[in-house]
């Protein structure tokens, strides 16, 4: 079954340190790829995505995230946290074509420590 | 700007009634979707929509219901028979489908008193 995997529920860190959230999936075909962030009583917003190309992708926010095909998994990074990063993170998964439904994990809580 | 705008952000009914909750895109989006959020549980997907006067049933459909007669629009009613619907909901929209990003609205939070 296609599924999203994301570990962590809870993650806490200071100020100024690196950031790592895990993702691993599940998807018989070629996964098209998401990380979103969500802060409290907000919609979610991209941060970034993977389709095809560079395994390393950049986006917002100072985050980036690299697609590892071989360990089925798309890890968001960020090498220097902000307070204002403490959100809740989601991973997703899409499908090149075919399909209108998109697959979430339960995403992962991040708080910041001062 | 474009967006997507959802309405009421909160909103209180009393056990027994309908609520619609709205959801209005002009990003010239086809694809548009409800999903429900439940602390902990991520995101389930209660409706979504391909194109204009079409919709599928999503993973948690029971006790809701949609519409799609405009292309920007894709209102949600929460009937009666949902048994538990105190949540947060999610309108989002994509251009081509799950090979595009989603955009997100803001969110309402029902809830039953």
């Amino acid at each position: 079954a296609q599924s999203v995997t994301q570990p962590d529920i809870h993650i806490t860190v200071s100020e100024g340190a690196s950031l790592e959230l895990r993702c691993n999936y599940s998807y018989g075909a070629t996964p098209y790829l998401f990380w979103y962030v969500q802060s409290p009583g907000q919609g979610l917003q991209l941060l970034l995505k993977y389709f095809s190309g560079d395994t390393l992708v950049q986006g917002i926010k100072g985050f980036e995230a690299e697609f590892k095909r071989s360990q089925s998994s798309f890890n968001l990074r960020k090498p220097s946290v902000h307070w204002s990063d403490a959100a809740e993170y989601f991973c997703a998964v899409g499908r090149a074509s075919g399909t209108y439904k998109y697959i979430f994990g339960t995403g992962t809580r991040l708080k910041v420590l001062a | 700007d474009g967006g997507i705008t959802q309405s009421p952000k909160y909103l209180f009914r009393k056990e027994g009634q309908n609520v619609t909750l709205s959801c209005e895109q002009n990003l010239n989006h086809d694809a548009m979707y409800w999903y429900r959020q439940d602390p902990g549980q991520g995101l389930r997907l209660i409706y979504y929509s391909q194109i204009v006067n079409d919709f599928q049933k999503g993973d948690i459909a029971e006790g809701y219901s949609v519409s799609r007669e405009k292309k920007e629009s894709f209102p949600l009613t929460v009937t009666s028979a949902q048994k538990n619907p105190t949540a947060f909901y999610l309108c989002a929209s994509s251009l081509g489908g799950a090979s595009t990003e989603a955009f997100f609205g803001q969110g309402t939070r029902l809830t039953v008193v």
